[in-house]
């Protein structure tokens, strides 16, 4: 079983649109996690990063984390075409300081 | 802070070459990753160094590939007899001293083709 699992899409939605994209996480342990998007042909960026259970919101963005069912997930609401791109979610590692990143999910935006 | 840099952008190189990348950090970083990412899948951790030490390396890393940081500033990564199945996209990254989940800053990559 891979220590992060993330449904690859795509994902086609209207401008406007609420998205859900969702991962799983195997080790019960891990108490970070981050959201990276992804453009075309760039290296992934930071979107989210939160710690342990809840919640967590930044302007379009909510990053929601269930320790319970070692499921996180990233809600954009009002989505805009600029948010297509590929989405990674990403749990650290058992040792050492890297990350461990899902296949990521591919979301496009129309207009 | 002028972000990770990575050169070349773009290599293609035939099969059984050596081909060697370069990764600067951000300037006072002192750890560096090296991810590597195929077509629709997430990085795939590689290895890390802490300043000039070279800490992990990932089952991944076979021994074709070798990475240096001799001054822990710049990082290089070398692939010897390059095979096909390199072709990906070379990514590195790097984090400030501190705490050990600071998440990772991402160059946009070296995109290595192996025909």
């Amino acid at each position: 079983q891979k220590e992060v699992e993330q449904d690859p899409g795509p994902l086609s939605v209207p401008e406007g649109a609420i998205v859900s994209l969702n991962c799983t996480y195997s080790n019960s342990a891990f108490q970070y996690f981050m959201w990276y998007r992804q453009y075309s042909r760039k290296g992934p960026e930071l979107l989210m990063y939160t710690y342990s259970s809840g919640n967590k919101e930044d302007g379009r963005f909510t990053a929601q984390v269930d320790k319970s069912s070692k499921y996180i997930s990233l809600f954009i609401r009002d989505s805009q075409p600029s948010d297509s791109a590929t989405y990674l979610c990403a749990t650290p590692r058992r040792a050492g300081y890297a990350l461990n990143f899902g296949k990521g999910t591919s979301l496009l935006v129309t207009p | 802070d002028t972000g990770v840099s990575q050169d070349p952008r773009h290599k293609i190189t035939k099969r059984g070459q050596n081909v060697t990348f370069r990764c600067d950090p951000i300037s006072e970083h002192n750890r560096l990753y090296w991810y590597r990412q195929t077509l629709g899948q997430g990085p795939e951790f590689l290895t890390y160094f802490q300043n000039e030490a070279q800490l992990e390396k990932s089952r991944l890393l076979s021994d074709r590939f070798s990475a240096e940081r001799p001054k822990g500033s710049f990082s290089t990564l070398e692939i010897q007899r390059t095979e096909q199945g390199d072709s990906a996209m070379y990514l590195c990254a790097s984090t400030p001293p501190g705490t050990d989940n600071s998440p990772l800053h991402f160059g946009n990559g070296t995109r290595l083709t192996v025909t």
